[in-house]
């Protein structure tokens, strides 16, 4: 375990409102990601972050965003919660491009 | 589509004996991983195989890369009830820095 926590680790929301996941990383690991996975997906890629302020879309990144202003956080903000963002929400980090992976717990959103 | 394609979607055997699954990919890789995840967990690093290898062994884990089939294959020999859970593979293609790519995984059951 890489000491990735994820927080908060259970949300209900409503849609249209904004809603911000955290994840922090005690590794000093380059490079943090955020995934979604979903009954028949699989994880999919929502933003990496390849530095502190370098940030890059992923496969699903629409209606979302990120920023990292240190190495240990990595904040991904939903602007205006969908029904269709229910899901559970994953953190990881890596000390290399393509390399290992070490994920957070999870987070668990609800978009009523 | 994912990249990775995990098959048998689910696969359930007795405890001591072997499991195989299998993951196809589209195109060429760098490197190849196999995740463990727990029903409600994140996903926990297996084995890295690199597209110069054929095969890699862990415990009681073996994996193989064909990458003229572009498939690869973990076994994991001796079966224990704590070997339940989902298997990922996700592969790190060439060209696209710093990604994973995940397939849907293989729901592992092994009973008593």
């Amino acid at each position: 375990d890489a000491g990735i926590t994820q927080s908060p680790r259970h949300k209900v929301t409503e849609t249209g409102t904004p809603v911000t996941l955290r994840c922090h990383q005690t590794e000093n690991h380059r490079y943090m990601y955020w995934y979604r996975q979903d009954p028949g997906h699989g994880l999919r890629l929502i933003h990496y972050s390849y530095g502190v302020k370098d940030t890059d879309k992923g496969e699903v990144s629409d209606g979302y965003s990120v920023s990292r202003s240190k190495t240990e956080d990595f904040l991904l903000t939903l602007e205006s919660a969908t029904s269709s963002q229910t899901s559970v929400y994953f953190c990881a980090t890596g000390q290399g491009a393509g390399e290992t992976q070490y994920f957070g717990p999870g987070t668990r959103l609800l978009v009523l | 589509s994912q990249q990775g394609e995990e098959d048998p979607q689910a696969l359930s055997i007795q405890e001591g004996e072997n499991a195989t699954m299998n993951c196809s990919y589209k195109t060429s890789i760098n490197n190849l991983q196999w995740y463990r995840q727990n029903s409600g967990r994140g996903l926990v690093h297996l084995i890295l195989i690199r597209s110069n290898e054929r095969e890699k062994h862990s415990g009681r884990l073996r994996v193989t890369l064909d990458t003229s089939k572009k498939s690869s294959s973990l076994l994991i020999t001796a079966s224990r009830a704590a070997d339940t859970a989902s298997y990922f593979c996700a592969t790190d293609k060439t060209g696209t820095a710093s990604k994973l790519t995940f397939g849907t995984g293989t729901r592992l059951q092994v009973t008593l």
